[in-house]
């Protein structure tokens, strides 16, 4: 069975530092891959889809970049972050009828 | 832009009754998917329900149930005999074949015992 595995499950950043989320799914192959990131009583903003290793798309201009080195790896990334970079952020995979999602990090960046 | 709307951030429903969860899309796409997702406090994303734009036949999934009118872009979700474990955010959601799933706002439900 596939399952998707997210890490760490919650983060405290200064201002200013780096981020790295890491997100892998095992199970399936040449998944669809997705960032979102949920605003505390807010929606699902999408924030990356990747269809296929090294092809990413950005749905928002942000302080935020993502990579997927790996078919079944994908990871989030920020070189510094910023204090409206805090949320909750989640990962998902699809091929195509339904989005499976990881248990999320919730990241506090004070 | 593609766009999900829920138009009702709050709903309460009484133990045993039945609610319902309105949603609109907008999409100029014949073919895509639309979802009911739910968001318990645990925060993991659980699929509700899920329906093919392209079957007319609304999907049911025991006690959940959903009214699709494709003319008019409605994808509402009927909980019947509500139970306190269906307390819980839910986020209507669409794809199609751009691969990207687009989100509503959520509505959060509220069962009162």
């Amino acid at each position: 069975s596939q399952t998707i595995h997210q890490w760490p499950a919650t983060l405290v950043q200064p201002v200013g530092s780096p981020l790295s989320l890491e997100c892998t799914v095992e199970g399936t192959s040449n998944p669809n891959l997705y960032w979102y990131r949920q605003a505390a009583g807010r929606g699902l903003q999408l924030l990356f889809y990747s269809v296929g290793i090294g092809q990413i798309s950005s749905e928002v201009p942000q302080n935020l970049s993502a990579s997927r080195p790996q078919d079944r790896q994908f990871i989030l990334s920020s070189k510094k972050l910023l204090l409206s970079d805090s949320g909750f952020y989640l990962c998902a995979w699809s091929k195509g009828q339904e989005a499976f999602f990881g248990q999320g990090t919730r990241l506090t960046v004070v | 832009a593609q766009t999900v709307t829920q138009s009702q951030p709050e709903m309460s429903v009484q133990e045993a009754e039945t609610v319902t969860l309105s949603c609109t899309y907008d999409t100029s796409e014949s073919d895509y998917y639309l979802f009911w997702y739910k968001q318990p406090p645990s925060r993991q994303m659980i699929l509700v329900i899920r329906q093919e734009a392209y079957k007319q036949q609304n999907a049911t999934e025991n006690r959940f149930s959903v009214n699709f009118q494709k003319a008019a872009k409605s994808f509402s979700l009927k909980i019947s005999d509500s139970q306190l474990g269906d307390a819980a955010m839910y986020f209507c959601a669409k794809a199609s074949g751009t691969y990207k799933y687009i989100f509503g706002t959520g509505t959060r439900l509220k069962v009162l015992a």
